[in-house]
């Protein structure tokens, strides 16, 4: 199974902040990654695919990089509505797991 | 626009068979992969396996062989059981559409778009 660990584990940010969030895949999924964002109570919501790849609808502050086994989310002009829980997975091979979750607080 | 609706037993006891149904309504069946993927309270989530709209299946080794998913093409609906549960199979378990398959040879996976409602299921003596 490939292993998906992110980190940090939680951050502390404040509105109009940038902040990046890593993905680290135990063997090269090449670009098969995908992040979503995760509120209380919420199913979770697609943000990005394909490592890069904007999900229609997701504003452009959002963006994602890297390939093999290192990758990145970045949030630029942090919103209120962008404090939550932000998930990688790889999609290179079954099971597809998640990464462990990185919590984004107010600071 | 397509819509996930789930459904099935809320509350078992440990042994019982956790059974959930998901329909797909408003869009293709058969371009995608049906999943499902649950989570633990506080905890993150964990994809348990998905489906094709033939019946390929693949499923979380982590879930051994009590994994049962299945496809009913004639109702556009594809479901979940997993036997023999413990207090351990808590969560909160959702249907989900995978953006995924071939095209031209060539394996894309374009994650997982769309979400059911989740259905919380509890398992208590």
């Amino acid at each position: 199974d490939i292993q998906m660990t992110q980190s940090p584990s939680s951050l502390s940010a404040s509105v109009g902040d940038r902040i990046t969030i890593t993905c680290r895949a135990s063997q090269s999924i090449h670009t098969y990654l995908s992040w979503y964002q995760q509120k209380p109570g919420k199913a979770p919501e697609l943000l990005i695919y394909s490592a890069s790849t904007l999900q229609n609808g997701v504003p452009s502050r959002f963006s994602g990089s890297g390939s093999g086994t290192d990758f990145a989310l970045s949030i630029s002009n942090l919103q209120p509505e962008d404090f939550a829980t932000y998930y990688c997975q790889q999609g290179f091979s079954s099971p597809r797991d998640f990464g462990q979750g990185t919590i984004v607080e107010i600071k | 626009q397509v819509q996930l609706r789930q459904w099935g037993a809320g509350l078992l006891k440990p042994s019982e068979t956790l059974s959930l149904t998901c329909g797909v309504y408003g869009g293709s069946f058969s371009d995608y992969q049906w999943s499902w993927i649950r989570q633990s309270p506080g905890k993150g989530l964990e994809w348990i396996g998905e489906i094709t709209h033939t019946g390929s299946t693949t499923h979380n080794p982590s879930l051994k062989s009590r994994v049962f998913i299945s496809v009913d093409t004639a109702k556009n609906q594809f479901s979940l059981m997993l036997t023999s549960v413990t207090a351990a199979d808590t969560a909160v378990y959702y249907c989900a559409r995978a953006v995924s398959g071939y095209s031209r040879y060539n394996y894309y996976y374009n994650g997982i778009d769309v979400w059911g409602q989740g259905t919380t299921v509890i398992v208590s003596s």
